[in-house]
């Protein structure tokens, strides 16, 4: 199993410009979710689903979007991008039923730079 | 997601014990208490959980007192490798209170030689 698969490693855009972060993961997992992390500082949560259809908003998830046509893959949307979306973003899934620890996967990350 | 709070930085020296503490003073019934350890560059992983009591795993050890109100995360003799942020949470594990999923700025652990 590859787990949690994000594309790309890493991206520069310019102010203004849009593009999608792809995450796919091979674990039949109900719930995924998109963080990002910026220097000094913890994950703050943008975006996540508990199932294909239903998406539901963070803590920072403004200037981004994000939809759930399939159980594998939850892409990430930036529509406009502003500097201060410059950041690492992380990707993660769990499982939402039968029991176990509820334990989140990452993905490696994805370095996004906004000039 | 009960709220939690944990010290921003600690230092150790290579083969000492470290012990992380984490107060979530308003944790409910259902919630459990888990910890993730993140490198630099990676995505955080999963190191262990607890309901009550202790738990011991062949990483960690956490020991969470008769309130619950705070959990200790404790490494035996860290090494060099060890150096890395960790998180604690607090929540239900699966439908119900766990969606929302928060880690707040965790605990940056320098290991020194």
């Amino acid at each position: 199993n590859a787990g949690v698969t994000q594309t790309p490693k890493f991206q520069v855009l310019k102010t203004g410009q849009s593009m999608t972060l792809q995450c796919a993961q091979d674990m039949n997992h109900e719930y995924m979710s998109w963080y990002r992390q910026d220097p000094g500082m913890g994950l703050r949560l943008i975006h996540y689903s508990v199932g294909a259809g239903i998406t539901d908003q963070g803590e920072v998830p403004n200037g981004y979007n994000v939809s759930r046509s399939t159980t594998e893959d939850f892409p990430l949307r930036l529509l406009s991008a502003a500097p201060s979306q410059t950041s690492v973003y992380f990707c993660a899934s769990k499982a939402q039923r039968g029991g176990g620890t509820g334990e989140l996967f990452f993905g490696e990350g994805s370095r996004l730079t906004v000039l | 997601l009960a709220k939690t709070t944990q010290p921003i930085s600690m230092d150790s020296y290579e083969g000492q014990e470290v012990n992380i503490t984490c107060s979530h003073n308003n944790i409910a019934t259902n919630d459990y208490i888990t910890w993730y350890q993140q490198f630099p560059s990676q995505g955080p992983r999963f190191i262990i959980q607890g309901y009550k009591t202790k738990v011991t795993n062949e990483v960690a050890s956490l020991f969470i007192p008769a309130d619950r109100k705070s959990s200790t995360l404790s490494l035996p003799r860290v090494s060099l490798s060890d150096t890395a942020v960790y998180y604690c949470l607090v929540g239900e594990l699966n439908w119900g209170g766990y969606q929302k999923v928060t880690f707040g700025t965790g605990t940056k652990l320098q290991v020194i030689p």
